[in-house]
């Protein structure tokens, strides 16, 4: 069965520090991969997607960037936060185009 | 951006009562997905509803799409206390099938 895992649950960086999320899929091939964020109590910004290994569109650049160096693998990266990349960062994959979407459980990022 | 708009933001009623939630989109699509998501988890698909057809359901839910009036709704019959949670539309870019972008979603609380 696929499973995704996305880690760390929580975690809180100084203004200015770097950032890698990472994100992983198990038990499918060439999935679609897309990293969310989601401010308190508010709808999901798309931030990137990527339909296979070096292909990644970005949405909201700003100071994050995507890289995809594993099939199943999925990184969001900043160089230095700001405060206002605080938010709950979701990972998400899926299959073929416009199908469902399975997501990890989330990392909240506190910018401080 | 966002693709979707969930009408209401919010929605408090009675246990076994029924909850409507409608969502409106701009751009043309292949399919909309409905999905719930418990306060800081990750979210959950509940429904896919391919252009081409009017309606769908699944357990106690009800979908229906107007691809005329770039709507669909989301219905929730004989509601429980579990069915307290966010609700949230997506679609896709119609062009861009992989990608997937999410409305601003409905909070909805059921009462004992």
């Amino acid at each position: 069965s696929q499973t995704i895992h996305q880690w760390p649950a929580t975690l809180v960086q100084p203004v200015g520090s770097p950032l890698s999320l990472e994100c992983t899929v198990e038990g499918t091939s060439n999935p679609n991969l897309y990293w969310y964020r989601q401010a308190a109590g508010r709808g999901l910004q798309l931030l990137f997607y990527s339909v296979g290994i070096g292909q990644i569109s970005s949405e909201v650049p700003q100071n994050l960037s995507a890289s995809r160096p594993q099939d199943r693998q999925f990184i969001l990266s900043s160089k230095k936060l700001l405060l206002s990349d605080s938010g709950f960062y979701l990972c998400a994959w899926s299959v073929g185009q416009g199908g469902k979407l399975f997501f990890g459980s989330g990392t909240q990022l506190s910018v401080l | 951006s966002q693709q979707g708009e969930e009408d209401p933001q919010a929605l408090s009623i009675q246990e076994g009562e029924n909850a409507t939630m409608n969502c409106s989109y701009k751009t043309s699509i292949n399919n909309l997905q409905w999905y719930r998501q418990n306060s800081g988890r990750g979210l959950v698909h509940l429904i896919l509803i391919r252009s081409n057809e009017r309606e769908k359901h699944s357990g106690r839910l009800r979908v229906t799409l107007d691809t005329s009036k770039k709507s669909s709704s989301l219905l929730i019959t004989a509601s429980r206390a579990a069915d307290t949670a966010s609700y949230f539309c997506a679609t896709d870019a119609g062009s861009s099938a992989s990608k997937i972008i999410f409305g601003s979603g409905t909070r909805l609380s059921i009462r004992p």
